[in-house]
């Protein structure tokens, strides 16, 4: 069945520090490809996404590209703030009509 | 814009009481998802409805009834509520053309 695994948390870095969370997914097909951010309280929001192989989805200085021969979507960032506190969720979705399947989440803590 | 609105924000309830989570959105979305989300296992489906009269079963069922006479409005109910329905509950909808999720702020719930 399709799935979607995340590196665990919860990760810590200082400011300014280079951010990478791993995520890799089983799926038929073709799927596309998300990262959600929830911040402290708040539900989750959707961050970047990419809809097919090699497409680079980009939002707030995040990216991430569709690896099709990793089944890879890492989530990167180059500089990262303490506003970036958060958990990260990276999903996947098959089709328009299909549900979206969520990994276990990542806790980011940015300290000062 | 309000989007996606659940209410209440808090609420505590004994092992039997029965209460309803009430959700509504404003942005005519045909497809209206319930998730729970415990530590360390990401959010899981509970049920989901792809439009007025239609719903399904996801994930995790047991506990929990909906119901969807309006496009806007997507209650979950607990009949009998049980410690381990202690969680914070996530509504979502999205359109039928694009897997996008959005998310209301969640319901946190504790039964005793």
């Amino acid at each position: 069945g399709n799935s979607v695994t995340q590196m665990e948390g919860p990760v810590t870095l200082s400011e300014e520090a280079f951010l990478t969370i791993n995520c890799t997914y089983t799926a038929t097909g073709y799927p596309s490809l998300f990262w959600y951010v929830q911040y402290p309280g708040e539900g989750l929001q959707l961050l970047l996404k990419a809809t097919k192989a090699d497409d680079k989805g980009s939002n707030k200085g995040f990216e991430a590209t569709y690896r099709k021969e990793t089944t890879s979507f890492h989530l990167e960032k180059g500089s990262v703030q303490v506003s970036d506190s958060a958990v990260y969720f990276c999903a996947l979705g098959r089709t328009s009509y299909d549900k979206v399947i969520f990994g276990p989440g990542t806790s980011l803590s940015v300290i000062p | 814009n309000a989007g996606v609105t659940q209410t209440p924000k808090f609420q505590v309830l004994k092992t039997g009481q029965s209460m309803t989570l009430q959700c509504a959105q404003d942005m005519n979305h045909e497809y209206m998802s319930w998730y729970r989300q415990d530590p360390g296992m990401g959010l899981r489906l509970i049920h989901y409805s792809v439009g007025a009269g239609i719903t399904d079963q996801g994930e995790v069922p047991n506990g929990y009834n909906v119901s969807r006479s309006t496009t806007e409005d997507f209650p979950l109910r607990l009949l009998s509520a049980a410690p381990s329905q202690t969680s914070v509950y996530f509504c979502a909808s999205n359109h039928p053309g694009t897997n996008i999720q959005y998310f209301g702020a969640g319901t946190r719930l504790s039964v005793l």
